[in-house]
């Protein structure tokens, strides 16, 4: 089975300006949570896409968005980049089933740096 | 969400067996615990998850109290490879994952 792929592995922008991060859910999972982890702190949850609907949100202000498609591949877009946007985003999918968390799938990441 | 508390930081030495121990007190009933394992620039790992008792894979073993408030990881014989973070989740699976700090292991030669 194939698992979890994120494109870029690692972008460079300016502040202000926008960037999109992709993400491939690994085959059988229909749910995708998005994540950002600051250098030494745990994943932050963004929000999860189920059904191509938004399913849950954290506190990330609206300039956070995505999109999830058809085949449960997943997009993460970000407006208005700021310095502290500068993270590792991590993308997850799962079955979506109540077993617990051993289900989710991670990504090895973006590594995202504004300047 | 249910949120768990453990350890900042270890330190053991190559061969020597480390438990990890993890609090939960607001655990639901529908909640499993559950373990990743993250080492740096990568995507967490899983590890082992279980609901009560006790669960044992290859790479380690779980332990769970039956009022299931805490629990105890457990690595055995760790190794250089074993230096990463571990994070304790609790979960139903269809709620997002809630991450905290994690503990911080370093394996000494």
């Amino acid at each position: 089975e194939t698992g979890v792929t994120q494109s870029p592995t690692h972008l460079i922008k300016t502040r202000g300006q926008q960037v999109t991060l992709r993400c491939s859910s690994q085959s059988g999972h229909n749910t995708v949570s998005w994540y950002q982890q600051a250098l030494g702190q745990g994943p932050q949850f963004i929000f999860q896409y189920y059904r191509e609907e938004e399913n849950g949100r954290g506190n990330f202000p609206p300039r956070f968005s995505g999109l999830q498609f058809p085949n449960y591949s997943s997009e993460l877009n970000v407006n208005a980049l700021e310095l502290d946007d500068s993270a590792l985003y991590l993308c997850a999918s799962s079955p979506r089933e109540g077993t617990g968390a051993r289900g989710y799938t991670f990504g090895s990441g973006t590594r995202l740096t504004v300047v | 969400l249910a949120k768990t508390t453990q350890p900042i930081s270890m330190d053991s030495y190559e061969g020597q067996e480390v438990n990890i121990t993890c609090s939960h007190n607001n655990i639901a009933t529908n909640d499993y615990i559950t373990w990743y394992q993250q080492f740096p620039s990568q995507g967490p790992r899983f590890i082992i998850q279980g609901y009560k008792t006790k669960v044992t894979n290859e790479v380690a073993s779980l332990f769970i109290p039956a009022d299931r408030k805490s629990s105890t990881l457990s690595l055995p014989r760790v190794s250089l490879s074993d230096t990463a973070v571990y994070y304790c989740l609790v979960g139903d699976g269809y709620t997002p994952l809630v991450f905290g700090k994690g503990t911080r292991l370093s394996v000494i030669a």
